[in-house]
């Protein structure tokens, strides 16, 4: 089993839509959790960490369930410049980020 | 400030030839991580080095050795190269172990 596991999309939405995916872990002492995007052919860029009471930035929103090890991450209002691979990732120890495969999402005009 | 820089940036070698890519963190990190990401994949852990010292490996072969220099930069050093190690290798580095990590923009490597 993967460590961390994503539903590959891909996710079309169209502009002002919400959208909404998970990704799910296997460690459950894994400690810390965040959200990284990542352009095509670029590097992933830091977009939230996700705290176990859940979080918001803007118009993001990330959810933490411990007890069913999963992450979620909605999007609100979706903007052409969301389109992107959004990658869930898992700190088990202090050392190794375990990251999944990404979601792909596109939003159209 | 200047975020992670690696180089090179692109890179071809043939099966068999040795390579070294570098990087070179945010000023005041002193945690430096690797990763090789292949397409359609997410980034796979390689290395970890925090104050010049390794503090974790990922499932890698032994071709694969990196280190930290006192200035915390960082060399990645992959020999033997197989057709498979065609990838982007990312360099990350954190304030500390544990913490978020930053990427620099890769080095893209291609073995024919």
């Amino acid at each position: 089993r993967k460590e961390v596991e994503q539903d590959p999309g891909p996710f079309n939405v169209p502009e002002g839509a919400t959208v909404a995916f998970n990704c799910t872990y296997s460690n459950s002492a894994s400690q810390s959790f965040f959200w990284y995007r990542q352009d095509c052919r670029k590097e992933p860029k830091l977009l939230m960490s996700v705290y176990s009471s859940g979080n918001e930035d803007g118009r993001f929103t990330a959810q933490l369930n411990r007890a069913s090890q999963y992450i979620s991450l909605l999007i609100r209002d979706s903007k052409l410049s969301d389109s992107a691979t959004y990658l869930c990732v898992v700190n088990k120890d202090d050392y190794k980020l375990s990251f999944g495969a990404g979601t792909t999402v596109t939003v159209r005009a | 400030d200047a975020g992670v820089t690696q180089s090179p940036t692109h890179l071809i070698k043939t099966r068999g030839q040795h390579v070294t890519l570098r990087c070179s963190p945010i000023s005041g990190h002193k945690s430096v991580s690797w990763y090789q990401q292949v397409l359609g994949q997410g980034p796979q852990f390689i290395f970890q080095y925090y104050e010049k010292e390794e503090r974790g490996r990922g499932n890698f072969p032994d071709r694969f050795s990196a280190r930290q220099f006192p200035n915390y930069s960082s060399e990645l050093n992959v020999n033997a190269l197989l057709l498979g190690d065609s990838a982007l290798y990312l360099c990350a580095s954190s304030l500390y172990a544990g913490q978020p990590q930053h990427f620099g923009d890769g080095t893209r490597l291609s073995i024919l």
